[in-house]
């Protein structure tokens, strides 16, 4: 099946500590994101990716960083520099193109005691 | 940067009752998207519209870009407790990148 997959749907992480991410598609596509998604808040773009070996940061990007090494993955690391970093993480993938849809996985809930 | 208001923030409708969000923007929009996020999951894409004063219908779903391409509204006649969800909607930022920004969503709630 296509799609994308992202790991785990849980995360538990202590204070301090770096997590990584896990963001899958087996699409083909070219562009990649990452939103963050707080309660009441939409979603909020963190970085985004069009092309291998590329990326851009979004509005929130402090305290995250990311890789596309290969085009299928995109993973994200949440840092021990982002200050409140519980939330909901949502990876999007889109075909190249400004008016192109973009396809969302499941998300990973992400809690930092 | 580019924003776009939406409205209201939250519904909460009787089952067979008609629902409206609406989403608004200072600047003159290329398109806009409409996703939508049931509770618990991830937000799916349900439409995109393009051209000044287009609508568009999905059964009981009643998508409207404004004439002057600066507002959009989804409609949905009649909802079921199947319709409950947050409905975003999504708008390509200016210049040549392809992020999208999202409205803040409305989290529409049915009461059976």
């Amino acid at each position: 099946d296509g799609g994308i997959t992202q790991s785990p749907k849980y995360l538990f992480r202590k204070e301090g500590q770096n997590v990584t991410l896990s963001c899958e598609q087996n699409l083909n596509h070219d562009a990649m994101y990452w939103y963050r998604q707080d309660p009441g808040q939409g979603l909020r773009l963190i970085y985004y990716s069009q092309i291998v070996n590329d990326f851009q940061k979004g509005d929130i990007a402090e305290g995250y960083s990311v890789s596309r090494e290969k085009k299928e993955s995109f993973p994200l690391t949440v840092t021990s520099a982002q200050k409140n970093p519980t939330a909901f993480y949502l990876c999007a993938s889109s075909i190249a193109g400004r008016r192109n849809t973009q396809y969302f996985g499941p998300g990973t809930r992400l809690t930092v005691l | 940067g580019q924003q776009v208001m939406q409205i209201p923030q939250y519904q909460h409708v009787q089952e067979g009752e008609d629902f409206t969000t609406y989403c608004n923007s200072s600047t003159t929009l290329s398109n806009i998207q409409w996703y939508k996020q049931r509770p618990g999951g991830h937000p799916v894409f349900l439409i995109q519209l393009v051209k000044s004063g287009e609508v568009k219908k999905q059964k009981r779903l009643t998508f409207q870009f404004g004439e002057a391409k600066k507002n959009s509204s989804l409609h949905i006649t009649a909802t079921q407790t199947t319709d409950v969800g947050t409905y975003f909607c999504a708008v390509i930022t200016q210049g040549g990148s392809e992020k999208l920004v999202f409205g803040k969503g409305t989290k529409l709630t049915v009461n059976p």
